[in-house]
């Protein structure tokens, strides 16, 4: 079946440092793949998303790029902010399987000022 | 994007009394819906799938005379947690999907369920 792994952190930063959270995938067919944010106490709000290899989601100065060589959609971010603290779930979805998402456990993201 | 509002964002209730949660589309259709379930500080727990008009899809494990999903309409879907337990508290999420938009899903903020 398909699946999602994601670094579980959790990762602390300094305010303006370089982030990346390592997503891999396991789907047995060709899934789009996506990255969503939970704040403290609020539900899941889509970061970003990529629907093909190769593609680049972006927002917010975060980065995704679709890699069906590597099976992999990381997460970066040149400069983050004590605003990014949140908890980052790494997704994909089958169209070909069951429709639902597939979610990784999440990595929670402190960034200290 | 499209909005999807879940309703209540908490709830305390009484051990052995039904709570229901409300998943409402609020400028779409959403001709399928998916209840999801988190526990502290692990990843989102697919429930169950509903499409309008038909009986939910459970996941193995879930209990479907505990968590009984409707989904009547184009705009809403209800999940009711049935005699529940303190063991039921946790947050819950809906997302709903509309048709044409590809494998994208929205998500409502949550409801974080406690029962004592």
């Amino acid at each position: 079946g398909n699946s999602v792994t994601q670094m579980e952190g959790p990762v602390t930063l300094s305010e303006e440092a370089f982030l990346t959270i390592n997503c891999t995938y396991t789907a047995t067919g060709y899934p789009s793949l996506f990255w969503y944010v939970q704040y403290p106490g609020e539900g899941l709000q889509l970061l970003l998303k990529a629907t093909k290899a190769d593609d680049k989601g972006s927002n917010k100065g975060f980065e995704a790029t679709y890699r069906k060589e590597t099976t992999s959609f990381h997460l970066e971010k040149g400069s983050v902010q004590v605003s990014d603290s949140a908890v980052y779930f790494c997704a994909l979805s089958d169209e070909g399987y069951g429709q639902n998402f597939v979610f990784g456990p999440g990595t929670r993201l402190s960034v200290l000022p | 994007g499209a909005v999807v509002s879940q309703h209540p964002s908490r709830v305390i209730c009484k051990s052995g009394t039904s709570v229901k949660i409300e998943c409402r589309s609020l400028d779409f259709q959403a001709t399928t819906m998916f209840w999801y379930r988190q526990f502290p500080k692990k990843s989102l727990m697919l429930m169950a799938t509903s499409n309008e008009g038909s009986k939910a899809t459970y996941e193995q494990g879930v209990e479907k005379d505990k968590f009984l999903i409707n989904h009547a309409s184009l705009t809403l879907s209800t999940l009711t947690v049935t005699s529940a337990h303190p063991e039921d508290s946790s947050f819950y999420i809906c997302s709903a999907k509309a048709t044409g938009t590809g494998t994208e899903a929205f998500f409502g903020q949550g409801t974080r369920l406690t029962v004592v």
